[in-house]
């Protein structure tokens, strides 16, 4: 089984400024075939269900605010929130599916500084 | 507007059994391009991928629950269900449904139910 690692497990950062969210998958989950990467990323606020904010590791989905990006291939990605807004305070877990069980990061939990 | 519902006992006796359904509105299941998951979340605690149902009917469920996990679809009620036998307080969670397109495989989750409390107590 594939095992997603997040790091910080939390962090705290001012508003406007820059948060950085790293994920680490055990084993690469880029198919050459198609060369995407098999990678999402989620935000969960208090009391709600996960938002689907990333998928193919860099597409936005529709009516997330650029301010989120995605990047990163094979083993490595980031989650790069510029410009922290208040509401962005959340927990963020990224997720494979390149292969079943897909598997969840054990989140980030972004608070303003 | 894609609408899931979920719905279920509340309150598990361990050793029983615990029994959701999630109401699908907006979307036909049956009629193809999505495949149907339940995701649960333990308090305070990350989430979890409990398996998954085609519109063909094939499943996939995690390995660390498989032989105690059944996930049905209804096409008819427009509803798939979760069943998880011989419960213990290791399954209190909450519980969530989401659906996957089926895209180059299928994976991301982009519509959520809001999640139903499950507790397994005496």
């Amino acid at each position: 089984d594939i095992v997603m690692t997040q790091s910080p497990d939390s962090l705290a950062v001012s508003l406007g400024e820059r948060a950085t969210i790293n994920c680490k998958s055990s084993q690469s989950v880029l198919y050459s075939s198609n060369n995407k990467n098999y990678l999402t990323w989620y935000q969960q606020k208090p009391g709600q269900p996960p938002k689907l904010l990333i998928y193919w590791a860099s597409t936005r989905e529709s009516g997330v605010p650029d301010r989120f990006s995605g990047s990163g291939s094979g083993t490595d990605f980031t989650l790069t929130i510029s410009n922290l807004q208040a509401e962005d305070v959340a927990v963020y877990y990224c997720q494979q599916y390149y292969v079943t069980p897909w598997a969840f990061g054990q989140g980030t939990k972004v608070e303003i500084k | 507007q894609l609408q899931l519902q979920e719905s279920g006992s509340g309150l598990v006796k361990p050793s029983q059994t615990l029994s959701l359904t999630c109401a699908v509105s907006g979307s036909s299941i049956g009629s193809g391009g999505y495949s149907w998951s339940w995701i649960r979340q333990p308090p305070g605690k990350g989430l979890e991928w409990i398996g998954y149902i085609y519109p063909s009917g094939s499943t996939f469920y995690t390995p660390s629950l498989r032989g105690r996990v059944t996930i049905s679809l209804d096409t008819s009620k427009n509803q798939f269900s979760l069943r998880l036998s011989s419960v213990t307080a290791a399954d209190t969670a909450v519980y969530y449904c989401a659906r996957s397109p089926i895209i180059m495989g299928t994976g991301y989750l982009d519509y959520w139910g809001q999640g139903t409390q499950v507790t397994v107590s005496s």
